[in-house]
């Protein structure tokens, strides 16, 4: 069965800084699509980043970048340039061909001014 | 974009009572759409998977005469609560599959807050 793992619950990181947040997934899949969404207090689910497997590319969107091991079956995602409105908790996802996805247990990512 | 609504956003029932729950895509149309559920502080768990105009799929766990979904049409499926219980008090999360437009990825809905008194 796959899972996602988000071993960090909690992280901080000072209004400007770059924090990376860690996912791991273990799938026996090779096609899948992995996902970073954001989730602030108004509780809607925010897309931040996608990143096909088949692409050895990493994503990036703006300040928004992914760290993707394939082999090691990573994912994580690296915050630049971090603001206030960045905080909110952020789920790793991975969806295979049936599309539903699996979430990871969430990380909550507090800035500090 | 892709816009999908959930109404009502917040609803109060009494136990013992059905409450009927909407998810809507509002500018495409979806012939897959998901159930989720999220408890205070935890992450999202699948219920089920809505297709339209058949049987929604449960995942394990779920109690398929407890929570009744009907996908009628491309736009529409509602997740009924029935004979609710303090315990079904959640966030409730409905997500559509874009169809229509080659898209590929899903849109969530804002959710809805049921609590059961």
């Amino acid at each position: 069965a796959q899972t996602v793992t988000q071993s960090q619950p909690e992280m901080s990181v000072q209004e400007a800084e770059t924090v990376t947040l860690s996912c791991t997934y273990d799938t026996s899949e090779s096609d899948y699509y992995l996902f970073w969404y954001k989730q602030p207090p108004s509780r809607q689910m925010i897309l931040v980043i996608r990143q096909e497997a088949y692409k050895q590319q990493n994503a990036t969107e703006n300040r928004f970048s992914v760290n993707f091991q394939k082999a090691a079956k990573s994912f994580s995602l690296k915050i630049s340039d971090s603001q206030l409105g960045d905080a909110a908790m952020y789920f790793c996802a991975y969806r295979a061909g049936t599309y539903k996805y699996i979430f990871g247990t969430g990380t909550r990512l507090k800035v500090l001014a | 974009g892709a816009v999908v609504s959930q109404h009502p956003s917040w609803v109060i029932c009494k136990s013992g009572t059905s409450v009927k729950i909407e998810c809507r895509s509002l500018d495409f149309q979806a012939t897959t759409m998901f159930w989720y559920r999220q408890f205070p502080k935890q992450s999202l768990m699948l219920m089920a998977t809505s297709n339209e105009g058949s049987k929604a799929t449960y995942e394990q766990g779920v109690e398929k005469d407890k929570f009744l979904i009907n996908h009628a049409s491309l736009t529409l499926s509602t997740l009924t609560v029935t004979s609710a219980h303090p315990e079904d008090s959640s966030f409730y999360i409905c997500s559509a599959r874009a169809t229509d437009r080659g898209l590929y990825e899903q849109y969530f809905g804002p959710g809805t807050r049921l609590t059961v008194t």
